[in-house]
């Protein structure tokens, strides 16, 4: 049990456009979503909390009006980078966050490796 | 940020050699998790050691914490090819459900 899967594995955009990455707990319903980044060789860093029904809270220096999440349902989350530039091309990584007595679980999808041309 | 620092970044070790890596953060924590990401590839989650624990075994891994020091350590025992990857820690918040992850070490196994 606790699959994520996120939607696509990969994309490749033009400068100027928008993409969506969706995030999606598939065996369990995750009250709270978090969306990471990755850059080549480095560790993640956390972007935002979503929570079911209210607005994500962004982390200092994340740009929330450039990666807009929206946390529809409790079994899915989704990420859109607006008008993406070279810079936002990145590994983006999604977990979905389950209560397991006193500690939130959190289990990862399998990224999306966005590249902005 | 970053709370997590992990040493080595990287370690290069023969196959059936141990690899330990640590891993030190700044802040109290509810628990602290490692994780394995091969190459492009999404994060495995490999075990959780809750604050009030000292040491935790699965399999041939063994995670030590001690929180007087804020730290951490992750020993692979008889390492084999397949468990070249990254390594991170990543420690989850006394409140909330954030987790901070360390900075990875880079584990490569020669056969």
């Amino acid at each position: 049990g606790a699959v994520v899967s996120q939607h696509p594995s990969w994309v490749i955009c033009k400068s100027g456009t928008s993409v969506k990455i969706e995030c999606r707990s598939l065996d369990f319903q995750a009250t709270t979503m978090f969306w990471y980044r990755q850059f080549p060789k480095q560790s993640l860093m956390l972007m935002a909390t979503s929570n079911e029904g209210s607005k994500a809270t962004y982390e200092q220096g994340v740009e929330k009006d450039k990666f807009l999440i929206n946390h529809a349902s409790l079994t899915l989350s989704t990420l859109t980078v607006t008008s993406a530039h070279p810079e936002d091309s990145s590994f983006y990584i999604c977990s979905a966050g389950r209560v397991a007595g006193s500690y939130n679980e959190q289990f990862f999808g399998p990224g999306t490796r966005l590249t902005v041309l | 940020s970053q709370q997590g620092e992990e040493d080595p970044q990287a370690l290069s070790i023969q196959e059936g050699e141990n690899a330990t890596m640590n891993c030190s953060y700044k802040t109290s924590i509810n628990n602290l998790q490692w994780y394995r990401q091969n190459s492009g590839r999404g994060l495995v989650h490999l075990i959780l050691i809750r604050s009030n624990e000292r040491e935790k075994h699965s399999g041939r891994l063994r995670v030590t914490l001690d929180t007087s020091k804020k730290s951490s350590s992750l020993l692979i025992t008889a390492s084999r090819a397949a468990d070249t990857a990254s390594y991170f820690c990543a420690t989850g918040e006394t409140s909330g459900s954030r987790l901070t992850f360390g900075e990875g070490t880079q584990l490569t196994v020669n056969p």
